[in-house]
């Protein structure tokens, strides 16, 4: 079974407007975070917003908001207020504390296409 | 913060050679990890370093495959006897332990290999 399932290959979305990306996982631990990454088309990851398990607010970093149902086990990342430049490859990922141990675990990722 | 170096960004080489990559974590990082990523998917977990011990190689990682991190600075990555499917991206990433055990990855540009 997949642990991070992405379940979007491909969004569109009008610019100044807000769009969801979604993002379910699939852990038995109780310990775990959850990372969204950004991939443009040069190629590099640039690291967006981070929710931890027992995090009880849902994270937020500027445009970026992450709507963490931990029932439902989702992590869904919204960007309001779309621009241009964020057209990229997005990826949902997620890390499960296993002591010295841990898993490191991304999806398959959605393309958002940003039109003008 | 200079962030996370990879050297070289491309590589190509014949089947059956053998090809080394280096990673330079940023500089307060003591965790690093290298993961190999193919066209149209997301990052996949090849193994982590703590400081200059290897605490996990995924199962992803054969023989041909092997990673050092001697002074619990820069890492080396080198793959033998390349085959056509080691073709990949493949990044490195580093974080810190210092603020808690899940931490956010900075990754690098990347080292595009190429097998002919």
């Amino acid at each position: 079974a997949q642990k991070i399932t992405q379940t979007q290959p491909g969004m569109f979305v009008q610019e100044k407007e807000a769009v969801t990306l979604d993002c379910t996982y699939d852990t038995s631990d109780q310990s775990y975070g959850l990372f969204w990454y950004k991939q443009p088309s040069s190629g590099e990851m640039i690291f967006l917003i981070y929710q931890g398990s027992y995090d009880e607010q849902n994270a937020t970093e500027g445009r970026y908001s992450l709507n963490f149902q931990k029932a439902r086990k989702s992590a869904n990342l919204v960007i309001s207020a779309s621009q241009l430049g964020d057209s990229a490859m997005y990826f949902c990922a997620m890390r499960e504390s296993e002591g010295q141990g841990f898993s490191f675990i991304f999806g398959k990722g959605t393309r958002l296409l940003v039109k003008p | 913060d200079t962030g996370v170096s990879q050297n070289p960004r491309h590589k190509i080489t014949k089947r059956g050679q053998n090809v080394t990559f280096r990673c330079d974590p940023i500089s307060e990082h003591n965790r690093l990890y290298w993961y190999r990523q193919t066209l149209g998917q997301g990052p996949e977990f090849l193994t982590y370093f703590q400081n200059e011990a290897q605490l996990e190689k995924s199962r992803l990682l054969s023989d041909r495959f092997s990673a050092e991190r001697p002074k619990g600075s820069f890492s080396t990555l080198e793959i033998q006897r390349t085959e056509q499917g080691d073709s990949a991206m493949y990044l490195c990433a580093s974080s810190s332990s210092n603020r808690g055990p899940i931490q956010p990855q900075h990754f690098g540009d990347g080292t595009r290999l190429s097998i002919l």
